[in-house]
């Protein structure tokens, strides 16, 4: 099945630690993104790339960073800069770059801090 | 700054009602606009997409899009229980070559047996 798949599911961090959130599609989509939701709040855009080996800043890329090396895979390293990371992440992906289509997204991934 | 703006909610519905929820922004320049729905705990899952000026229907769901007011909203006929749920508005604009959609902050829906 076509879809973008997210892990893990949940992931927890300790003071002073990196964590990488993983986020791979299958739908040959050029275009990939990450958001942050916190509860009962919309959607933040924290990072963004449009074709392989090229990514952009969102409104909220402070404490995180990216890569996108293949064009299945975006994955997201919440950093130790990052103060406040407990949310839930959201990894989407649309069909092309400057596309009005819509973006589809993965399950998510619950950061919380121990 | 691009704002999306919703009615705060929470918003209850009787089964059976029709539920009408709504979004203004704030970019003139907007071209696609997304209707969202988000059940707790879950990720958005997109439910309809309106890129003209007019009402678009799908099933029990019609979005209406009026440009000029900068008003986007949602109707829900016949609200069934399942409906139940969190409606993220987002609207698509330009950054350069990309798009990028910016979110409202949504509605909780209660439909109610």
């Amino acid at each position: 099945d076509g879809g973008i798949t997210q892990s893990p599911k949940y992931l927890f961090r300790k003071e002073g630690q990196n964590v990488t959130l993983s986020c791979e599609q299958n739908l040959n989509h050029d275009a990939m993104y990450w958001y942050r939701q916190d509860p009962g709040q919309g959607l933040r855009l924290i990072y963004y790339s449009q074709i392989v080996n090229d990514f952009q800043k969102g409104d909220i890329a402070e404490g995180y960073s990216v890569s996108r090396e293949k064009k299945e895979s975006f994955p997201l390293t919440v950093t130790s800069a990052q103060k406040n990371p407990t949310a839930f992440y959201l990894c989407a992906s649309s069909i092309y770059r400057g596309s009005n289509q819509p973006q589809h997204f993965g399950d998510g991934t619950r950061l919380s801090i121990l | 700054q691009k704002e999306v703006e919703q009615n705060s909610g929470p918003l209850s519905v009787p089964e059976g009602a029709i539920a009408s929820l709504n979004c203004t922004y704030s970019d003139r320049v907007s071209q696609s606009f997304f209707w969202y729905r988000q059940y707790s705990g879950k990720s958005p899952e997109l439910i309809m997409s309106i890129y003209s000026n007019g009402d678009k229907e799908d099933g029990r769901f019609t979005a209406q899009l009026n440009k000029a007011s900068q008003y986007v909203s949602l109707l829900i006929r016949d609200s069934q229980p399942s409906d139940s749920a969190t409606y993220l508005c987002a609207v698509s604009w330009a950054s350069g070559s990309a798009r990028q959609l910016t979110f409202g902050s949504g509605t909780q829906l209660t439909v109610l047996p």
